[in-house]
Protein backbone atom coordinates (compact mmCIF):
# COMPACT_ATOMS: atom_id res chain seq x y z
CA UNK A 1 0.00 0.00 0.00
CA UNK A 2 1.51 3.41 -1.38
CA UNK A 3 2.23 5.88 1.68
CA UNK A 4 0.32 8.61 0.38
CA UNK A 5 -2.48 8.03 -1.90
CA UNK A 6 -4.43 10.66 -4.21
CA UNK A 7 -6.71 10.12 -7.33
CA UNK A 8 -4.30 10.89 -9.97
CA UNK A 9 -7.52 12.39 -12.30
CA UNK A 10 -7.21 14.18 -14.43
CA UNK A 11 -10.11 16.65 -12.98
CA UNK A 12 -11.40 18.97 -15.86
CA UNK A 13 -13.66 21.49 -14.34
CA UNK A 14 -15.12 25.07 -16.00
CA UNK A 15 -13.99 28.69 -14.55
CA UNK A 16 -15.84 29.18 -11.51
CA UNK A 17 -16.44 25.50 -10.67
CA UNK A 18 -15.95 24.16 -6.88
CA UNK A 19 -13.02 21.03 -6.83
CA UNK A 20 -12.52 19.02 -4.40
CA UNK A 21 -9.32 16.89 -3.83
CA UNK A 22 -9.13 13.66 -1.34
CA UNK A 23 -5.66 11.86 -0.34
CA UNK A 24 -5.17 9.04 2.34
CA UNK A 25 -1.77 8.48 4.29
CA UNK A 26 -1.20 5.38 5.78
CA UNK A 27 1.59 5.88 8.29
CA UNK A 28 -0.12 6.85 11.64
CA UNK A 29 2.92 8.13 12.94
CA UNK A 30 2.82 11.32 10.16
CA UNK A 31 2.85 14.75 11.20
CA UNK A 32 2.67 17.42 9.32
CA UNK A 33 0.77 17.77 5.86
CA UNK A 34 0.99 19.76 2.74
CA UNK A 35 -1.13 20.53 0.13
CA UNK A 36 2.04 21.64 -2.77
CA UNK A 37 1.10 22.57 -5.88
CA UNK A 38 3.23 21.54 -9.47
CA UNK A 39 3.35 22.79 -13.09
CA UNK A 40 3.89 21.07 -16.14
CA UNK A 41 8.00 20.32 -15.90
CA UNK A 42 8.30 22.97 -12.91
CA UNK A 43 9.61 22.55 -9.27
CA UNK A 44 6.96 21.44 -6.60
CA UNK A 45 5.42 24.70 -4.44
CA UNK A 46 4.49 24.59 -1.24
CA UNK A 47 0.45 25.78 -1.42
CA UNK A 48 -0.69 25.75 2.02
CA UNK A 49 0.23 23.72 5.06
CA UNK A 50 -2.38 21.07 6.51
CA UNK A 51 -3.92 21.82 10.53
CA UNK A 52 -5.73 19.87 12.70
CA UNK A 53 -8.33 22.27 12.72
CA UNK A 54 -8.52 23.10 9.11
CA UNK A 55 -7.92 26.54 7.23
CA UNK A 56 -8.13 28.34 4.56
CA UNK A 57 -6.76 30.48 1.98
CA UNK A 58 -8.72 32.79 0.23
CA UNK A 59 -10.22 30.33 -2.57
CA UNK A 60 -8.27 27.29 -1.31
CA UNK A 61 -9.65 25.55 1.92
CA UNK A 62 -7.50 22.21 3.27
CA UNK A 63 -8.98 20.05 5.93
CA UNK A 64 -6.91 17.35 7.79
CA UNK A 65 -8.91 14.16 9.54
CA UNK A 66 -6.35 12.51 11.95
CA UNK A 67 -8.61 9.49 12.83
CA UNK A 68 -9.43 8.71 9.16
CA UNK A 69 -6.43 9.36 8.16
CA UNK A 70 -7.29 11.75 5.43
CA UNK A 71 -6.61 15.45 3.92
CA UNK A 72 -8.48 17.37 1.57
CA UNK A 73 -8.22 20.29 -0.78
CA UNK A 74 -11.18 22.29 -2.25
CA UNK A 75 -11.12 25.02 -4.54
CA UNK A 76 -13.46 27.50 -5.17
CA UNK A 77 -14.38 29.53 -7.78
CA UNK A 78 -11.57 28.03 -10.15
CA UNK A 79 -9.43 30.03 -12.29
CA UNK A 80 -7.58 29.05 -15.80
CA UNK A 81 -4.14 29.81 -14.06
CA UNK A 82 -5.45 27.11 -11.29
CA UNK A 83 -4.44 24.42 -13.71
CA UNK A 84 -1.60 22.34 -12.54
CA UNK A 85 -0.98 19.05 -10.77
CA UNK A 86 -1.57 18.86 -6.70
CA UNK A 87 0.47 17.47 -4.52
CA UNK A 88 -0.25 15.99 -1.26
CA UNK A 89 2.70 15.32 1.02
CA UNK A 90 3.23 14.01 5.05
CA UNK A 91 6.00 14.75 7.05
CA UNK A 92 6.78 12.02 9.78
CA UNK A 93 7.12 12.66 12.98
CA UNK A 94 11.28 11.89 13.51
CA UNK A 95 11.81 12.13 10.16
CA UNK A 96 13.73 14.99 10.29
CA UNK A 97 11.94 16.66 7.47
CA UNK A 98 11.99 14.14 4.75
CA UNK A 99 8.74 14.82 2.45
CA UNK A 100 6.59 11.96 1.65
CA UNK A 101 4.35 12.94 -1.79
CA UNK A 102 1.70 11.44 -3.19
CA UNK A 103 1.30 10.96 -6.83
CA UNK A 104 -0.86 14.03 -7.70
CA UNK A 105 -4.01 15.18 -9.06
CA UNK A 106 -3.90 16.69 -12.21
CA UNK A 107 -6.36 19.54 -12.63
CA UNK A 108 -7.52 21.32 -15.66
CA UNK A 109 -9.59 24.11 -15.50
CA UNK A 110 -11.01 25.25 -19.06
CA UNK A 111 -13.19 28.77 -19.98
CA UNK B 1 16.78 36.85 -2.89
CA UNK B 2 17.78 33.49 -5.37
CA UNK B 3 15.98 30.95 -5.09
CA UNK B 4 17.20 27.22 -5.44
CA UNK B 5 19.36 26.58 -8.57
CA UNK B 6 20.44 23.47 -9.74
CA UNK B 7 22.86 22.34 -12.66
CA UNK B 8 22.82 21.11 -15.29
CA UNK B 9 18.77 21.63 -16.02
CA UNK B 10 19.16 18.59 -18.49
CA UNK B 11 21.38 15.46 -18.73
CA UNK B 12 21.54 12.94 -21.57
CA UNK B 13 24.14 10.05 -20.71
CA UNK B 14 24.64 6.47 -22.05
CA UNK B 15 24.67 3.69 -19.49
CA UNK B 16 28.11 3.07 -17.93
CA UNK B 17 28.65 6.59 -17.58
CA UNK B 18 29.13 9.25 -14.67
CA UNK B 19 27.31 12.52 -13.86
CA UNK B 20 27.45 15.19 -11.35
CA UNK B 21 24.69 17.13 -10.39
CA UNK B 22 24.48 20.32 -8.22
CA UNK B 23 22.90 22.14 -6.31
CA UNK B 24 22.98 25.30 -4.86
CA UNK B 25 20.35 25.94 -1.95
CA UNK B 26 19.05 29.45 -0.62
CA UNK B 27 21.85 30.94 1.02
CA UNK B 28 21.47 30.46 4.74
CA UNK B 29 19.82 27.53 4.80
CA UNK B 30 20.64 24.42 7.11
CA UNK B 31 18.93 21.48 5.98
CA UNK B 32 19.05 20.37 2.11
CA UNK B 33 17.24 17.53 0.62
CA UNK B 34 17.67 15.25 -2.59
CA UNK B 35 14.61 13.98 -3.90
CA UNK B 36 13.67 11.88 -7.04
CA UNK B 37 11.01 11.57 -9.53
CA UNK B 38 10.84 8.85 -11.66
CA UNK B 39 7.79 8.60 -14.63
CA UNK B 40 5.32 7.72 -13.58
CA UNK B 41 5.59 7.73 -10.00
CA UNK B 42 5.86 9.36 -7.02
CA UNK B 43 8.45 12.22 -5.92
CA UNK B 44 10.83 10.34 -3.92
CA UNK B 45 12.78 11.20 -0.82
CA UNK B 46 16.62 10.33 -1.49
CA UNK B 47 18.63 12.37 1.34
CA UNK B 48 19.22 14.66 3.77
CA UNK B 49 22.04 17.34 4.73
CA UNK B 50 22.35 19.52 7.77
CA UNK B 51 24.97 21.71 6.93
CA UNK B 52 27.61 19.39 5.63
CA UNK B 53 26.60 16.61 7.67
CA UNK B 54 24.51 13.71 6.09
CA UNK B 55 21.28 13.22 8.22
CA UNK B 56 19.82 10.75 6.22
CA UNK B 57 20.40 9.02 3.70
CA UNK B 58 17.58 6.05 3.98
CA UNK B 59 16.80 6.90 0.65
CA UNK B 60 19.45 6.38 -1.85
CA UNK B 61 18.65 3.79 -4.01
CA UNK B 62 21.97 1.92 -3.87
CA UNK B 63 26.41 2.43 -3.42
CA UNK B 64 26.46 3.93 -7.36
CA UNK B 65 24.89 7.29 -5.94
CA UNK B 66 27.10 9.77 -3.81
CA UNK B 67 25.76 13.11 -2.03
CA UNK B 68 28.74 15.32 -1.23
CA UNK B 69 27.52 19.11 0.51
CA UNK B 70 31.35 20.94 0.64
CA UNK B 71 31.28 23.55 3.54
CA UNK B 72 27.65 23.37 3.98
CA UNK B 73 26.83 25.12 0.88
CA UNK B 74 26.35 23.73 -2.21
CA UNK B 75 25.74 20.21 -2.71
CA UNK B 76 26.54 17.45 -5.59
CA UNK B 77 25.04 14.33 -6.14
CA UNK B 78 27.14 11.98 -8.33
CA UNK B 79 25.67 8.78 -10.26
CA UNK B 80 28.39 6.42 -10.90
CA UNK B 81 28.30 4.28 -13.58
CA UNK B 82 24.52 5.07 -14.37
CA UNK B 83 22.09 2.45 -15.35
CA UNK B 84 18.72 3.01 -17.15
CA UNK B 85 16.26 3.24 -13.82
CA UNK B 86 18.33 6.19 -12.91
CA UNK B 87 16.73 8.08 -14.95
CA UNK B 88 14.15 10.77 -13.88
CA UNK B 89 14.49 14.38 -12.45
CA UNK B 90 16.19 15.26 -9.52
CA UNK B 91 14.78 17.68 -7.20
CA UNK B 92 17.17 19.25 -4.57
CA UNK B 93 15.25 21.27 -1.69
CA UNK B 94 16.67 23.23 0.88
CA UNK B 95 14.89 25.18 4.31
CA UNK B 96 15.91 27.25 6.95
CA UNK B 97 16.89 25.37 10.49
CA UNK B 98 14.22 24.32 11.91
CA UNK B 99 13.36 21.12 10.13
CA UNK B 100 9.47 21.77 9.78
CA UNK B 101 10.03 24.48 7.94
CA UNK B 102 8.89 25.29 4.37
CA UNK B 103 11.13 23.07 1.66
CA UNK B 104 11.84 25.59 -1.11
CA UNK B 105 12.38 23.38 -4.57
CA UNK B 106 14.92 24.06 -7.47
CA UNK B 107 13.76 23.56 -10.94
CA UNK B 108 15.23 20.15 -11.10
CA UNK B 109 17.78 18.13 -13.40
CA UNK B 110 16.06 16.07 -15.91
CA UNK B 111 18.62 13.28 -16.12
CA UNK B 112 17.50 10.69 -19.50
CA UNK B 113 20.20 7.55 -19.46
CA UNK B 114 20.35 5.48 -22.82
Amino acid sequence: RKEVEQDPGPFNVPEGATVAFNCTYSNSASQSFFWYRQDCRKEPKLLMSVYSSGNEDGRFTAQLNRASQYISLLIRDSKLSDSATYLCVVNQRGSQGNLIFGKGTKLSVKP
Amino acid sequence: EAGVTQFPSHSVIEKGQTVTLRCDPISGHDNLYWYRRVMGKEIKFLLHFVKESKQDESGMPNNRFLAERTGGTYSTLKVQPAELEDSGVYFCASSQQMVENEQFFGPGTRLTVL
